[in-house]
């Protein structure tokens, strides 16, 4: 049974950084990208970049590209997302999700959500 | 950069009835591909649909989609209670942008 599992809530200052985990339970790990994808409260989905876990080689949205960081443990089934600069907008909460076949896009499975909160 | 717009924003509806949720794409997309997602409040968005018209594992057959080139039609058919939800459509493609959302009210 496909499961993405990700770390709780983190509060944050204004200029620190977050890391979020996600590990994957019931499937092959390599062989599905993982994407990232952000909702702040009220509003729609905003996607933020893919690692592939083979390659480790990532792609980000513009709005992200320099502030995040995607990286992955194949010996765990993790993926990680880090980002730095954190801004009061920042907050929201950030999914994980299973790319169902490569270069699609569509995402199959998602995680619960970890919830970042960027506040002085 | 593929911009999707869904409408309407809102749809009041009430159980049974069916709904008409519309996506529209800036230009063609990509295979003629789309997805559609469902998301309950305080949950993570589900896939519903795949492949413009394929149904997820597990998803009634009420849900039917269609849809090519740029406009994609989501059609929830007898509506009940747990359909309430908001729902993003997204067009393949190796970089993801999601539509603003259909939200689907009683």
């Amino acid at each position: 049974q496909v499961q993405l599992v990700q770390s709780g809530a983190e509060v944050k200052e204004p200029g620190a950084s977050v890391n979020v985990s996600c590990k994957a339970w019931g499937y092959t790990f390599s062989g599905h990208y993982i994407h990232w994808v952000r909702q702040a409260p009220g509003q729609g989905l905003e996607w933020m970049g893919w690692i592939n876990p083979r390659s480790g080689v990532t792609n980000f949205a513009q709005n992200f590209r320099g502030r995040v960081t995607l990286t992955r443990d194949t010996a765990i089934s993790a993926a990680y997302m880090v980002m730095s600069r954190l801004r009061s907008d920042d907050t929201a909460m950030y999914f994980c999700a299973r790319e169902m076949e490569t270069m699609t896009g569509t995402l199959d499975y998602w995680g619960p959500g970890s919830l970042v909160t960027v506040s002085s | 950069e593929v911009v999707l717009t869904q409408s309407p924003g809102t749809l009041s509806l009430s159980p049974g009835e069916r709904a008409t949720l519309s996506c529209r794409a800036s230009q063609s997309v990509y295979n003629n591909h789309l997805a559609w997602y469902q998301q309950r409040p305080g949950q993570a968005p589900k896939l519903l649909i795949y492949g413009t018209s394929s149904r997820a594992t597990g998803v009634s057959d009420r849900y039917r989609a269609s849809g090519s080139g740029t406009d994609f039609t989501l059609t929830i058919s007898r509506l009940e209670p747990e359909d309430f939800a908001v729902y993003y459509c997204q067009p393949y493609g190796s970089s993801v942008t999601f539509g603003g959302g259909t939200k689907v009210e009683i």
